[in-house]
Order: C-alpha cells, then sequence, then structure tokens
C-alpha cells in the first residue's frame, strides 16, 4: 500500500517562497512507471495540477504552463521524497496542495497525500 | 481559461441521471485517455473512471465514462445525495497548459 506523507508550513508571506515535501512509503521515487505530481485545489481555480517529477533511466520534469517560471520540483532519493518550490508567491497561491503519484500504466492518479492547506498572507 | 471545458454545475435529484460533459482537443482527450475524479472538500480527489470507461474496483456501476473524438462525459445514474460532490475530468496535454478541467459541482436538489 503506497501512502504519501505532506509536510510544509501553512503560511508564507507575499514574495516568498512556498516549499512542501511528499514523503513517499511502499514505492520509490526512482521507480520507472510512475510519476509524482504537485496539484493544487483553490475555489477559483479548481484542481489545477501544477508539475511532476520522474525516471526513466534519468530524471525528467514538466511544469504547467501557468507557473513554469517560478516553480522548481525535486527528488531526493536519499529520503525518497520530493519536494515542491513555488517562488514569488502572492495571494493567488492561496490552496490545499496535494502531492500524487500517476500509474503510467494505469493511467490515472492513484494515490494522493493529505492535502496543506497553505496561505499567501503578511 | 481551462483546456478542458465543463460545466460549472449540474444538479439533479434522488434517483434521476446526469451527465457532465467535459470538452478539450486535439491536444489532450483527442490524443489521450480521460480520467474522472469526485471531489469533497477537506479530502483527496477520489478517482471514478479511468481509460476513458473504465471503472476500478469498489466505484458503483451507476458511474460510467465515455469519450468520442475531443469529447468525453460523465454519466451518473439513480442519483443519491452523498455524490453531491465536485466532479474534475483529467487528461494530460500535449502543452501542458492544464491536466484537469475545470469542474463541475453536482448538487443533488
Amino acid at each position: 500500500q503506497v501512502q504519501l506523507q505532506q509536510s510544509g508550513p501553512g503560511l508564507v508571506k507575499p514574495s516568498q517562497t512556498l516549499s512542501l515535501t511528499c514523503a513517499i512509503y511502499g514505492d520509490s521515487v526512482s521507480s520507472n512507471s510512475v510519476g509524482w505530481n504537485w496539484i493544487r485545489q483553490s475555489p477559483s481555480r479548481g484542481l489545477e495540477w501544477l508539475g511532476r517529477t520522474y525516471y526513466r533511466s534519468k530524471w525528467f520534469n514538466d511544469y504547467a504552463v501557468s507557473v513554469k517560471s517560478r516553480i522548481i520540483i525535486n527528488p531526493d532519493t536519499s529520503k525518497n521524497q520530493f519536494s515542491l518550490q513555488l517562488n514569488s508567491v502572492t495571494p493567488e497561491d492561496t490552496a490545499v496542495y496535494y502531492c500524487a503519484r500517476w500509474d503510467h500504466e494505469a493511467g490515472y492518479f492513484d494515490y494522493w497525500g493529505q492535502g496543506t492547506l497553505v496561505t499567501v498572507s503578511s | 481559461q481551462s483546456v478542458l471545458t465543463q460545466p460549472p454545475s449540474a444538479s439533479g435529484t434522488p434517483g434521476q441521471r446526469v451527465t457532465i460533459s467535459c470538452s478539450g482537443s486535439s491536444s489532450n482527450i483527442g490524443r489521450k485517455p480521460v480520467s474522472w475524479y469526485q471531489h469533497l472538500p477537506g479530502t483527496a480527489p477520489k478517482l471514478l473512471i479511468y481509460n476513458n470507461n473504465q471503472r476500478p474496483s469498489g466505484v458503483p456501476d451507476r458511474f460510467s465514462g465515455s469519450k468520442s473524438g475531443t469529447s468525453a462525459s460523465l454519466a451518473i445514474s439513480g442519483l443519491q445525495s452523498e455524490d453531491e460532490a465536485y466532479y474534475y475530468c483529467a487528461a494530460w496535454d500535449d502543452y501542458l497548459v492544464r491536466v484537469f478541467g475545470g469542474g463541475t459541482k453536482l448538487t443533488v436538489l
């Protein structure tokens, strides 16, 4: 059974960096058949995919066009986790953030973290 | 602006059948399989349909999916009060503009 455990602050000041971590249990961040994603949900935008990291003999990252200039997703093989960094945040980045696994063979997001409400406010 | 377009709201009475549409393009639905998720605020989204029309184990057969060309739809028959939630379609897009539709809030009257 795969479990994803999120951690990180719930309050970030405008213009600063939002940082979250997703620890993986029951799978490996280096697995060749899945991708590791960050997704957020807000009343104004609904579910919004932010980006992913995945390993296929080497590491790949893809990011949504809307955040591409200020997002970094990094795998950490030593701790079997991956992280999200979103720079220069504004109140519009206030949302519940989820990490999720994409099963490439099955074709869906099958495991999700518990969600972290991040509020951007001074 | 969502690349995958869903109606913002839908409604029905208990026992009715409702359909939620998801309109895309050749860079997403036209080339990639569609999945559907049910989301209740405060919980993680739940997978309802994958590969256009496949149901994972545990999802009632009241939920069904279909796809034609660049559009997909989710049908819920025998509507129940617990079906009141947000519903999202998802499909990878060649240009990574969006993966999820804008979401549809289903109200059971």
